[in-house]
């Protein structure tokens, strides 16, 4: 049971702006949402997380829906490095007992910019 | 500052070998993390150490021992390799501060068994 759905692949130009979409309509009211990309050959890379409010950071935004079912990553002027595989995560505290976090990864986005 | 470091970066097995993947990482962070990556698949959780001395299994723990030798080191071993354990394999250590969560990964192991 997929806990994220992403879309295969988009395409953007550079220099304009990109909505990398992402459900996750079982998410329980204490996981967090998480981003991560991946460029070839390399391990992910963190770009961005939140809980229930839009967060920004100097690399993108991140804009969460009001009932928390889907989530999406905007890259506000997307560059040729910005090409990459997205993946869209939800973090969920184990039980106590546990003392770890669980992470779901999904099959994620790639992303291919159009010079 | 290294980051998170990984051997070998490749490696090729026979059925049956065993062999242990390292990895560490300098960031004086307490929990790492190793997943498995199939081509075109995202990662899945193999195991994880919260903190040293401790070890638990993620969502596909099955044909893999783990050793959180100290606070840096965190290694993988595949007791008896199998066609189906070929995968990229990457180790992650995690920096938390109050509400703040990243996962730091390393460059990968690719491991092919025959």
């Amino acid at each position: 049971d997929a806990k994220t759905t992403q879309p295969n692949s988009m395409e953007s130009n550079e220099e304009e702006p990109v909505h990398l979409p992402c459900n996750h309509s079982t998410i329980s009211g204490t996981d967090y949402i998480h981003w991560y990309r991946q460029l070839p050959s390399q391990g992910p890379e963190y770009v961005i997380h939140g809980l229930t409010s839009n967060v920004n950071n100097r690399m993108a935004s991140l804009a969460i829906a009001e009932d928390r079912k889907s989530s999406t990553l905007i890259l506000h002027r997307a560059t040729l490095r910005d090409a990459a595989v997205y993946y869209c995560i939800l973090r969920a505290e184990l039980p106590r007992r546990f003392s770890g976090n669980q992470f779901y990864f999904g099959t994620g986005t790639s992303l291919t910019v159009i010079p | 500052n290294a980051g998170v470091t990984q051997t070998p970066k490749f490696q090729v097995l026979k059925t049956g070998q065993s062999m242990t993947l390292q990895c560490a990482q300098d960031m004086n962070h307490n929990s790492m993390y190793w997943y498995r990556q199939d081509p075109g698949m995202g990662l899945r959780l193999i195991y994880y150490s919260a903190s040293e001395g401790t070890t638990d299994k993620g969502e596909v723990p099955n044909g893999y021992n783990v050793s959180r030798l100290n606070k840096r080191e965190f290694s993988l071993r595949l007791e008896s390799a199998a066609p189906s354990q070929t995968s990229v394999y990457f180790c992650a250590s995690i920096f938390t501060s109050g509400g703040y969560y990243e996962q730091y990964f390393g460059p990968g192991t690719r491991l092919t068994v025959t």
